[in-house]
């Protein structure tokens, strides 16, 4: 059981790029979740998607854009990087948004933008 | 939204407890999480609290208080493995989790 899995693992680019971030889960969890995690900060929601077919906006959502057309991917876009989104990102899961059900983490992507 | 503090840096010594305290200011609580993060890993479920009182998990606890907007973790027994970063997460009541700082907490022998 893979669970959940981000890639890439890592990856540097370029200011002005365009980069999709990938989010995969087997576990057929209805809500999926983007952070991004700085030193100091802890962990911010970019977008979150409850069910498929719906996202909404988190804390930190601009320069990012989300898609949820399957239950299990979700991709997260950042249309022209900037040095500022140089961070950790975390994709997460959960069964459904509201009880006792915790959110489970993918391993993380770390985005360096130079 | 959230407001939600936690200590920067905790150290105790292997066999030892430790409470990591937790205080939140929220506009419509719905459950406090606390996860456990290991340097360069994801974060790890620990414990869930949405009504007031004393959740136990083997060597960890978990205490809520919410007229209070209070909650801490207790870790008994410590161990070297447990030398990690604790995140204390309130969700909303559109069911979105918002996250402290983190408390980094390093055992020692």
């Amino acid at each position: 059981i893979a669970g959940i899995t981000q890639a890439p693992t890592s990856q540097i680019l370029a200011a002005g790029r365009r980069m999709t971030l990938r989010c995969t889960q087997d576990m057929r969890h209805n809500a999926m979740y983007w952070y991004r995690q700085d030193l100091g900060l802890g962990l911010r929601l970019i977008h979150y998607s409850n069910t498929a077919g719906t996202t909404g906006k988190g804390e930190v959502p601009d320069g990012y854009s989300v898609s949820r057309a399957n239950t299990d991917d979700f991709p997260l876009t950042l249309a022209s990087a900037v040095p500022s989104q140089t961070s950790v990102y975390f994709c997460a899961s959960s069964l459904k948004p509201g009880g006792p059900d915790t959110q489970y983490f993918g391993p993380g992507t770390r985005l360096t933008v130079l | 939204g959230q407001n939600i503090d936690q200590p920067t840096e905790m150290t105790a010594t292997e066999g030892a407890i430790v409470q990591i305290n937790c205080t939140y200011q929220t506009s419509g609580f719905n459950g406090l999480f606390w996860y456990q993060q290991h340097a360069g890993e994801a974060p790890t479920f620990l414990s869930y609290n949405v009504l007031d009182g004393l959740e136990e998990k083997g060597r960890f606890s978990s205490f809520l208080s919410r007229s209070k907007g209070y909650s801490y973790l207790l870790l008994k027994e410590l161990q070297m493995k447990d030398s990690a970063s604790y995140l204390c997460a309130v969700r909303d009541k559109d069911y979105k989790l918002s996250f402290g700082a983190g408390t980094t907490v390093t055992v020692r022998a």
